[in-house]
């Protein structure tokens, strides 16, 4: 089956400081990789879709500048939160769709908590 | 763009007993739609999907309904154990391309024993 790799699964960052945060597709290309965030109690909201080899697409409300999305290979997309403050503190979450399945089926990652001091 | 929305936000049900969770979406041209599990701390894991052409789908103890007309879709879950417990979290999404996935609120099922 599909396997999506998210390291690292708990982060604890000083205010000012950048965090990276991994997504891997262990055993299958990825053709698009996503960004989500969720904080307590809620549901999992879209930061940025991710395409191997061109710029992220942000929601709309999603710094770009804040958060930097790479995607350089077909198994690996990687989000760096800079200059994190205590309000970036959040579940972070990644996901992946196998490349030639016409998106029916996508596979996520296993959540970074993110808590900024 | 796509909205989801999904009822109860919280639901409780006895052990051995079904529990249902109901979802709406507004993009007619949505033909996706998968239903997660969420454990705390964990990301979500799909526990069955069903594509437009199909009004249902059935694995084990979880089945899935969907009405395009209505444009709404729904979970089953019959003969409840203490493991299901968990929130749930259904999405739409279009085929093809980078599309995304849009969720609902969430429900937070309860398996009382």
């Amino acid at each position: 089956g599909a396997v999506v790799s998210q390291h690292p699964s708990w982060v604890i960052c000083k205010s000012g400081t950048s965090v990276k945060i991994e997504c891997r597709s262990l055993d299958f290309q990825a053709t698009t990789m996503f960004w989500y965030r969720q904080f307590p109690k809620q549901s999992l909201m879209l930061m940025a879709t991710s395409n191997e080899g061109s710029k992220a697409t942000y929601e709309q409300g999603v710094e770009k500048d804040k958060f930097l999305i790479n995607h350089a290979s077909l198994t690996l997309s990687t989000l760096t939160v800079t200059s994190a403050h205590p309000e970036d503190s959040s579940f972070y979450i990644c996901s992946a769709t196998k490349a030639g399945t016409g998106n029916y089926g996508y596979t996520f990652g296993s959540g970074t908590r993110l808590t900024v001091v | 763009g796509e909205n989801v929305e999904q009822h109860p936000s919280t639901l409780s049900v006895q052990e051995g007993d079904s529990a249902v969770i109901k979802c709406t979406y507004s993009d007619s041209a949505s033909n996706y739609f998968p239903w997660y599990k969420q454990e705390l701390g964990k990301g979500p894991q799909l526990i069955i999907d069903i594509r437009s052409n199909v009004g249902e789908k059935k694995d084990q103890r979880i089945a899935v309904t969907l009405n395009k007309t209505a444009k709404h879709f729904s979970l089953h879950i019959t003969e409840t154990q203490p493991e299901d417990s968990a929130v749930y979290f259904c999405a739409a999404s279009r085929s093809g391309g980078a599309q995304k996935l849009v969720f609902g609120q969430g429900t937070r099922l309860t398996i009382n024993p």
